[in-house]
């Protein structure tokens, strides 16, 4: 079955320090990744994605996520967290084979401590 | 970039009155748009997607007569939660696909938040 994971319900992180909200995947054929931040109330907003190439994917509002497919994950990362940043973080496979669709993961609330 | 409008951004409505949700994008045709339900704390759960012209493609369990959805156009879709109950209520979430690629990122609209009496 394909499946996309968030083991953390919430990451705390203060504020100027790096965060990392984790994701792995498990999808057959060639996954497209994507991470996406909902605010309160609100839609989702795209960050970024990796389909393919270089593995680190540099997107919006200085988030950057690092495809491993040995470890078929696919991180998000930020070096230094603004309190801004506090929001739901959903990340996302697109699946090239079967079913092709999206899947989500059950999202991670991040929150930066002033 | 891409814009994707969702009117209206909350409805109260009675029990067994049918409520319809707008999913418009404004600056690019989606052939394809997705219609998600997402519960408090919860992963969006795909409802359907719809493709302009044609039947929307159903999710398992997720009952048609109740969710009727409407593609007619490249730049409109709508839900229309038919008879609602209380249990209905939950926040509604379009997205719509920007080019012909099925990678391609989701514009999302910013949610429809329904509340049942």
């Amino acid at each position: 079955a394909q499946s996309v994971a968030q083991p953390e319900d919430q990451v705390n992180v203060a504020e100027g320090n790096p965060l990392t909200v984790k994701c792995t995947y498990s999808v057959s054929g060639n996954p497209y990744l994507f991470w996406y931040v909902q605010y309160p109330n609100r839609g989702l907003q795209f960050l970024l994605k990796y389909i393919t190439g270089d593995n680190l994917v540099k997107g919006s509002y200085g988030f950057e996520a690092e495809f491993n497919k040995s470890q078929t994950s696919f991180h998000l990362k930020k070096p230094s967290a603004l309190v801004s940043d506090s929001a739901l973080y959903f990340c996302a496979v697109y699946s090239t084979s079967g079913t092709y669709k999206y899947i989500f993961g059950t999202g991670t609330r991040l929150k930066v401590l002033a | 970039g891409a814009v994707v409008s969702q009117h209206p951004s909350r409805v109260i409505c009675k029990s067994g009155t049918s409520v319809k949700i707008e999913c418009r994008s404004l600056d690019f045709q989606a052939t394809t748009m997705f219609w998600y339900r997402q519960f408090p704390k919860q992963s969006l759960m795909l409802m359907a997607t719809s493709n302009e012209g044609s039947k929307a493609t159903y999710e398992q369990g997720v009952e048609k007569d109740k969710f009727l959805i409407n593609h007619a156009s490249l730049t409109l879709s709508t839900l229309t939660v038919t008879s609602a109950h209380p249990e209905d209520s939950s926040f509604y979430i379009c997205s719509a696909i920007s080019g012909t690629g099925g990678y391609e990122k989701l514009f999302f609209g910013s949610g429809t938040q329904l509340s049942v009496l």
